[in-house]
């Protein structure tokens, strides 16, 4: 049990377009899932906590506006990359919280974006 | 906030041979302490974890040892095999009840065969 999957796994787009991510919990239900970025050979950082329901809250420096989040069921969490740059290309990673499991996070496969 | 430092960054061990990573953390009010392996290009991916109501928790080759007072707790692997190569991430929830992680920058950990 607790599956995350994410879709797409990769995506290749060209600058000032918009790039939406999925995040879907498959066996159990998420009211919380986090979003993370990675760039190359460097640690995961939060971006933001998504909270089926209500707004997602951001971490310091991350642009809201730039990185729209949309928990609207209790399986699937979406990031929307607005108007992506090259230097938006990274490794996102989605992870969900398990209702009963306390504070354990289980990770997406996560979706690589380029940005041309 | 919560700060946690990883270390060695890199750690390169013969088969068989045991690897320990060490973790520290900033807030006494953190109590959950995962730690994450990924392979290149894949997820994170828990391996073990512990909670501060205990000092010390083991899973056949790996275990974990919390100091609570000192604000460290490290990562054991004893007779590592060559598929153990990968980073390996600490990480600690910031205080309160908001489940956040704060993660360490890894350790790439290489099992020479």
């Amino acid at each position: 049990g607790a599956v995350v999957s994410q879709h797409p796994s990769w995506v290749i787009c060209k600058s000032g377009t918009s790039v939406k991510i999925e995040c879907r919990s498959l066996d159990f239900q998420a009211t919380t899932m986090f979003w993370y970025r990675q760039f190359p050979k460097q640690s995961l950082m939060l971006m933001a906590t998504s909270n089926e329901g209500s707004k997602a809250t951001y971490e310091q420096g991350v642009e809201k506006d730039k990185f729209l989040i949309n928990h609207a069921s209790l399986t699937l969490s979406t990031l929307t990359v607005t108007s992506a740059h090259p230097e938006d290309s990274s490794f996102y990673i989605c992870s969900a919280k398990v209702p009963g499991r306390g504070e354990t996070q289980y990770f997406g496969p996560g979706t690589r974006l380029l940005v041309l | 906030g919560e700060n946690v430092e990883q270390h060695p960054s890199t750690l390169s061990v013969q088969e068989g041979d045991s690897a320990v990573i060490k973790c520290t953390y900033s807030d006494s009010a953190s109590n959950y302490f995962p730690w994450y392996k990924q392979e290149l290009g894949k997820r994170p991916q828990l391996i073990i974890d512990i909670r501060s109501n205990v000092g010390e928790k083991k899973d056949q080759r790996i275990a974990v040892t919390l100091n609570k007072t000192a604000k460290h707790f490290s990562l054991h692997i004893t007779e590592t095999q060559p598929e153990d190569s990968a980073v390996y991430f600490c990480a600690a929830n910031t205080g309160g009840s908001n489940y956040k992680l704060t993660f360490g920058k890894g350790t790439l950990l290489t099992v020479n065969p």
